[in-house]
């Protein structure tokens, strides 16, 4: 069956530009995850969505960070006026639920670049 | 709160050689164990979870772990390994009770020569 898949794979964008990232979990899943994953580092949490709401946006660096989940499938993390700092690959994740005992199915990432 | 340590960034061997993967966690709760294994350019993927009873857990490619309470461990082993096996290999800890958000290790690269 389908997996995540997450769009675009490669974004290059001019500091200061808006981007928007896009994923889609797995048909089913009520749980979705954002993470950032820069090089060297671990997965950094963003947010968390059970169905369309967002208990849990205590990861979002900063307010030029939003997401929205809609139809409790499609996620889109937004990120405004980007920074060369917020290059990395954003990995997005979904979980039949969000019991801690779930795995967590990711996607391929999408690839950040700000120049 | 809970933290996890992968105590080598890299760890290089032979094919056909064991390995061991390190993970340390600190929590004041009992917890929940993943490893999870990324392949060049792809997301990860589970490679086994530790929940609760035996502490030997097995997972897909012939990976286990053992969960060691007293030290606080998750260490990932594996008696041969294959040159397929190059990749980044991730530990993450979720609190039981808490807000079911694993937290990650940095991760250890496995390079498998021949």
């Amino acid at each position: 069956g389908a997996g995540v898949s997450q769009s675009p794979s490669n974004k290059v964008t001019e500091k200061g530009k808006d981007v928007e990232l896009r994923c889609d979990p797995i048909s089913g899943h009520t749980a979705l995850y954002w993470y950032r994953q820069s090089l060297g580092q671990g997965l950094e949490f963003l947010i968390y969505f059970q169905g369309n709401s967002a208990p849990d946006k205590s990861g979002l660096p900063s307010d030029r960070f939003s997401a929205e989940r809609t139809g409790g499938s499609v996620s889109t993390l937004t990120i405004q006026r980007t920074q060369q700092e917020d290059s990395a690959v954003y990995l997005c994740a979904s979980s039949p639920a969000s019991g801690g005992y779930n795995e967590q199915f990711f996607g391929p990432g999408t690839r950040l670049t700000v120049l | 709160a809970q933290s996890v340590t992968q105590l080598d960034s890299q760890v290089p061997v032979f094919e056909e050689a064991p390995v061991e993967l390190r993970c340390n966690y600190s929590s004041s709760v009992s917890v929940y164990l993943f490893w999870y294994v990324q392949y060049p350019n792809q997301g990860l993927q589970l490679l086994l979870k530790y929940l609760s009873g035996s502490t030997l857990v097995k997972g897909i490619n012939g990976f286990e772990a053992e969960f060691n309470k007293s030290q606080t461990s998750f260490h990932l082993r594996k008696p041969s390994v294959h040159i397929s096996d190059t990749a980044e290999y991730f530990c993450a800890v979720i609190e039981r009770g808490g807000s079911y958000i694993p937290t990650f290790g940095r991760g250890t690269s496995l390079i498998v020569h021949p």
